[in-house]
């Protein structure tokens, strides 16, 4: 079945430093690709997305590319800032289908210290 | 537009208890999704309706759950005789229909079965 596959945290970064979250995928049809954050105390939000292979998708100064050739979508940002620190879940949906139904990772911790 | 909004937000009951939780979605959203997180895992879905028709079921979804959805507005999830494994983050989403539409998320019900 279609899985989600992400780097096991936390990741734990001073400011200012280089962050990527590994996220890697296994779909049977053509997925749609998600990043969604969780701050502390609040619900999931979408961050960026990427709908077909090379797209990019940014927010926020994260990027991330959607790679059909190594069924990837890593999550990068240039300068993490205190304000980053949260739970990073890489996602897919597969087009097409009924329900839009979106399936997880396991999360990544990000904890920025300054 | 309040976003989605979920209640209670935390639900503590002994085993065997009945529980109920309600999801309000975003009003003009006809979508709604129940997800459920347990620590340290992404959340996984349970069940999806368009308007008031629930039209996909997890296998998640054991016959101690149910889920309704009257008048296409407000959802509720109910748990009948509560298991300590049914101890989870209860996660309720809205969408709006057509193509790929971003999936907004509620604050979740936190359950502890003890």
């Amino acid at each position: 079945g279609d899985s989600v596959t992400q780097m096991e945290g936390p990741v734990t970064l001073s400011e200012e430093a280089f962050l990527t979250i590994n996220c890697t995928y296994t779909a049977t049809g053509y997925p749609s690709l998600f990043w969604y954050v969780q701050y502390p105390g609040e619900g999931l939000q979408l961050l960026l997305k990427a709908t077909k292979a090379d797209d990019k998708g940014s927010n926020k100064g994260f990027e991330a590319t959607y790679r059909k050739e190594t069924t990837s979508f890593h999550l990068e940002k240039g300068s993490v800032q205190v304000s980053d620190s949260a739970v990073y879940f890489c996602a897919l949906t597969v087009s097409g289908g009924a329900t839009n139904k979106l399936i997880f990772g396991t999360g990544t911790l990000l904890a920025v210290q300054p | 537009d309040t976003g989605v909004s979920q209640n209670p937000r935390h639900k503590i009951t002994k085993r065997g208890q009945n529980v109920t939780f309600r999801c309000d979605p975003i009003s003009e959203h006809n979508r709604l999704y129940w997800y459920r997180q347990t620590l340290g895992q992404g959340p996984e879905f349970l069940t999806y309706f368009q308007n008031e028709a629930q039209l996909e079921k997890s296998r998640l979804l054991s016959d101690r759950f149910s889920a309704e959805r009257p008048k296409g507005s407000f959802s509720t999830l109910e748990i009948q005789r509560t298991e300590q494994g049914d101890s989870a983050m209860y996660l309720c989403a809205s969408s709006l229909s057509g193509g790929l539409v971003e999936q907004y998320f509620g604050p979740g019900t936190r359950l502890t079965v003890t």
